[in-house]
């Protein structure tokens, strides 16, 4: 089975400051990983994935994470945070094989300080 | 454009009603699914179908019931017997492949 730990349910940092969320995941075969974000009121939108291939992923908005087999980690970061990043992140783990359904961990609430 | 649509956004029941959810996609994905999200606990998923007239349930189907008559279509009816269905509920789907899912802006049921 799969799981994933989110550190932190909430971080709040300064605009422009890095942006650091914790992921670490459980999973007794390869994985594939997401981090999805998540404003107000709405559904998630996937930020990047990490499915095979280079082990350091760019999303969108500026964001990378990279997958640390070792580690079983799955940070994400940013180097410079905007008033806009203000969001709920969670990342997610599914096996790494087709239609395969995700387990996501219990989200992180961004709060960026102007 | 293609997507994922949820209605309504906000639906309000009185206690003992059934209510169903609507979802549609138009992504031509063969994999839908229904989560419920409440405040610090995540994404907890309901239902999921990965072909036309298949779904299996997921960790918390109690109270809950679903069909998949046609691919574009996934409705999820909240019964009487759910105990706390107050919450957000987001539809997803997904294509071959990755397991990457898109989702639906969701519905905010409120039941009194």
């Amino acid at each position: 089975a799969q799981s994933v730990t989110q550190l932190g349910s909430h971080v709040s940092v300064s605009e422009g400051a890095l942006v650091l969320l914790r992921c670490n995941y459980s999973s007794s075969v390869p994985p594939y990983l997401f981090w999805y974000v998540q404003y107000p009121n709405q559904g998630l939108q996937l930020l990047l994935k990490y499915t095979t291939g280079a082990t350091l992923v760019k999303g969108i908005n500026g964001f990378e994470a990279e997958f640390k087999k070792s580690e079983t980690s799955f940070h994400l970061t940013k180097p410079s945070a905007h008033m806009s990043d203000a969001a709920e992140y969670f990342c997610a783990v599914s096996r790494s094989f087709g239609n395969e359904k995700l387990t996501f961990g219990t989200g992180t609430r961004l709060t960026i300080i102007p | 454009d293609g997507g994922i649509t949820q209605s309504p956004k906000y639906l309000f029941r009185k206690e003992g009603q059934n209510v169903t959810l609507s979802c549609e996609q138009n992504l031509n994905h063969d994999a839908m699914y229904w989560y419920r999200q409440d405040p610090g606990q995540g994404l907890r998923l309901i239902y999921y179908s990965q072909i036309v007239n298949d779904f299996q349930k997921g960790d918390i189907a109690e109270g809950y019931s679903v069909s998949r008559e046609k691919k574009e279509s996934f409705p999820l009816t909240v019964t009487s017997a759910q105990k706390n269905p107050t919450a957000f509920y987001l539809c997803a789907s997904s294509g071959q492949g990755w397991n990457e899912q898109y989702f639906g802006p969701g519905t905010r049921l409120t039941v009194t």
